[in-house]
């Protein structure tokens, strides 16, 4: 089965830029979603389709994918980032939807 | 507004059945496929399965840890998608979130979740 990681943590100071990293086989061949979720909160898609923000997102948020590894940035971070960051991929060879195993992120 | 929301969850003895329910609301239901996802308490997300819209079969995919005792169904009339969970096992126990599957292959809209607990 398709495998994708991630840091367990990353620290960036406010005002900062956080790289969120996903690493997967060949997952610039493929298309990535990003999801924060913030403590009791269900998930939000910021990033999809490797790049691409859903209305009402920040163009703090911004993502890349090439060659095995998929990054989502924020720059100028703010205390309201801090949260849980999830990858995330259909696989098509198998049928199924792919979680990388999460990144927390704190505000220092 | 896009609004998805679950209800059914509780407390259930390991072997037992439950079935969640994912009322939707504010788009063409039939239209897309619908995904369950969960997480289990301090845990990260994982896929539990998806049913496709009718245009592409009505299909259902799932997850090895829940195929053969989890069934995904959709009644477009009432814009209502379904998780039938059997044989519960207490590793079962997590927040069950709904999802509306996007075109590329995200999920662009989720429930608030419904709490499962699967203890004696």
């Amino acid at each position: 089965s398709y495998v994708l990681t991630q840091p367990p943590s990353v620290s960036v100071a406010p005002g900062q830029t956080a790289r969120i990293t996903c690493g997967g086989n060949n997952i610039g061949s493929k298309s990535v979603h990003w999801y924060q979720q913030k403590p009791g909160q269900a998930p939000v898609l910021v990033v999809y389709d490797d790049s691409d923000r859903p209305s009402g997102i920040p163009e703090r948020f911004s993502g890349s994918n090439s060659g095995n590894t998929a990054t989502l940035t924020i720059s100028r971070v703010e205390a309201g980032d801090e949260a849980d960051y999830y990858c995330q991929v259909w696989d098509s060879s198998s049928d199924f939807y792919v979680f990388g195993t999460g990144t927390k992120v704190t505000v220092l | 507004e896009v609004q998805l929301v679950e209800s059914g969850g509780g407390l259930v003895q390991p072997g037992r059945s439950l079935r969640l329910s994912c009322t939707a609301s504010g788009f063409t239901f039939g239209d897309y496929a619908m995904s369950w996802v969960r997480q289990a308490p301090g845990k990260g997300l994982e896929w539990v399965g998806f049913i496709r819209s009718k245009a592409y079969g009505g299909t259902t995919e799932y997850a090895a840890s829940v195929k053969g005792r989890f069934t995904i169904s959709r009644d477009d009339s009432k814009s209502i998608a379904y998780l039938q969970m059997n044989s519960l096992k207490t590793e079962d126990t997590a927040v069950y979130y709904c999802t509306r599957g996007g075109i590329l292959g995200d999920f662009d809209y989720w429930g608030q979740g419904t709490l499962v607990t699967v203890s004696s």
